[in-house]
């Protein structure tokens, strides 16, 4: 079956400082991928996406890049801000027929002054 | 244009109590979706429905019912609550494989 692996947190980084939050995954065919945000007290929401191999999603300054060969989608900013601190959930969505997404555990980021 | 909305906000129930949560988009979409999300446990499917009149199980079902009452509405229904159901609620629906969630409800159960 489909699988997301990312990594455990929490992140703890100083303002402005180079993000990376690594995912990993496991999935037949030629899934979807996406990086949801969720804020304190909220829903999950769309934060970019890709969709097929070498596609680059962006938003809001933040980038992942649709890696077949070694089956990865790293979430990267260059400069945080304190209004970045969130969890971070990696997802795939098979495009094979399955109607359940797979997400992973996700990754609190919390960013201090 | 709304999304996907959710009602309540916030419950508290007592063993052995019932309620349903009630979940409603208007962006037309087909599929929707009851997760539970718990610390350290990430996101939980319960239940799903792929398009109206249709719905399956997801990976924590037990103590839970749902109804996919028409194309905009699923909700979701504890007949007996128990402390292990506290936990915060999603709905969600989705278009194009892109998940479209609503703010939640905070279940707790004493």
């Amino acid at each position: 079956g489909n699988s997301v692996t990312q990594m455990e947190g929490p992140v703890t980084l100083s303002e402005e400082a180079f993000l990376t939050i690594n995912c990993t995954y496991t999935a037949t065919g030629y899934p979807s991928l996406f990086w949801y945000v969720q804020y304190p007290g909220e829903g999950l929401q769309l934060l970019l996406k890709a969709t097929k191999a070498d596609d680059k999603g962006s938003n809001k300054g933040f980038e992942a890049t649709y890696r077949k060969e070694t089956t990865s989608f790293h979430l990267e900013k260059g400069s945080v801000q304190v209004s970045d601190s969130a969890v971070y959930f990696c997802a795939l969505s098979d495009a094979g027929g399955s109607y359940i997404p797979t997400f992973g555990r996700g990754t609190s980021l919390i960013v201090h002054p | 244009n709304a999304g996907v909305t959710q009602t309540p906000k916030f419950q508290v129930l007592k063993t052995g109590q019932s309620m349903t949560l009630q979940c409603a988009q208007d962006m037309n979409h087909n599929s929707m979706y009851w997760y539970r999300q718990d610390p350290g446990m990430g996101l939980r499917l319960i239940y799903y429905s792929a398009s109206e009149g249709t719905t399956d199980k997801g990976e924590v079902p037990n103590g839970y019912n749902v109804s996919r009452l028409n194309k905009r509405e699923f909700s979701l229904r504890l007949e007996s609550a128990a402390p292990s159901q506290t936990s915060v609620y999603f709905c969600a629906s989705t278009y194009q494989f892109e998940q479209y969630f609503g703010p939640g409800t905070r279940l707790t159960v004493t």
